[in-house]
């Protein structure tokens, strides 16, 4: 069974562009949920979605943004980036909202200059 | 919302030690409990978790955390550290109503050999 995958893996972009991260669920997950992880911070929960609607979402300004797909892959965006968006992305997926283990994929590291 | 403390920032042992690292949470309702790692390279992996029953919970590689409702306390150790158990180690709440996932900052192992 394939695990989370996310894409891009690595990205570079400068201050005030947008940038697009893409995630695909475990098959058969509904729920994916996204979340920042820096270094000190740990991570930082953004949003959640099930079926095609966002359950829950953190303490992140307008700028980060998300949706889900009715085949449950999700993307996340973020407008007019700043250096403090430099993080890792992380996407986790799991069969139901509010299930108890999340399985997390590897990442999209995004670097802001 | 629920949040997560994670004591130590950093900490070093040498092999055959014993680990404790402790977690406090704090919210009000039922909780389910969960203790991530993140081995160098690799994604977040489940260690071990708690929803209900005996308090003290075992998970793989040895480990084990003691849930003590007390305290709002689910602190993780392991009886002999080995240097392969050298990662960083995530502490996560969730609360029992529909809420998300939430992550303490995290715990850096270092075990020197």
């Amino acid at each position: 069974k394939a695990g989370v995958t996310q894409t891009p893996r690595y990205l570079i972009k400068t201050r005030g562009q947008q940038v697009t991260l893409s995630c695909s669920p475990i098959s058969g997950h509904r729920s994916v949920s996204w979340y920042q992880q820096t270094p000190g911070q740990g991570l930082q929960f953004l949003f959640e979605y099930f079926s095609e609607t966002q359950r829950n979402k953190g303490n992140f300004p307008g700028r980060f943004s998300g949706r889900q797909f009715s085949n449950s892959r999700s993307e996340m965006n973020v407008s007019t980036l700043e250096l403090g968006d430099s993080a890792l992305y992380l996407c986790a997926s799991s069969p139901i909202a509010a299930a108890g283990e999340l399985f997390f994929g590897e990442g999209s590291r995004l670097t802001v200059l | 919302a629920q949040s997560v403390s994670q004591h130590n920032h950093h900490v070093i042992l040498s092999e055959a030690a014993s680990l404790e690292l402790g977690c406090n949470y704090s919210y009000g309702g039922t909780v389910n409990l969960f203790w991530y790692v993140q081995y160098p390279g690799q994604h977040l992996q489940l260690l071990l978790k708690y929803f209900s029953g005996d308090p003290l919970v075992k998970g793989i590689k040895g480990f084990e955390a003691e849930f003590i409702k007390s305290k709002f306390s689910f602190n993780l150790r392991k009886p002999s550290v080995q240097w392969s158990d050298t990662a960083e180690y995530f502490c996560a709440v969730r609360g029992n109503n529909n809420n998300d996932m939430r992550f303490g900052a995290g715990t850096r192992l270092t075990v020197k050999p």
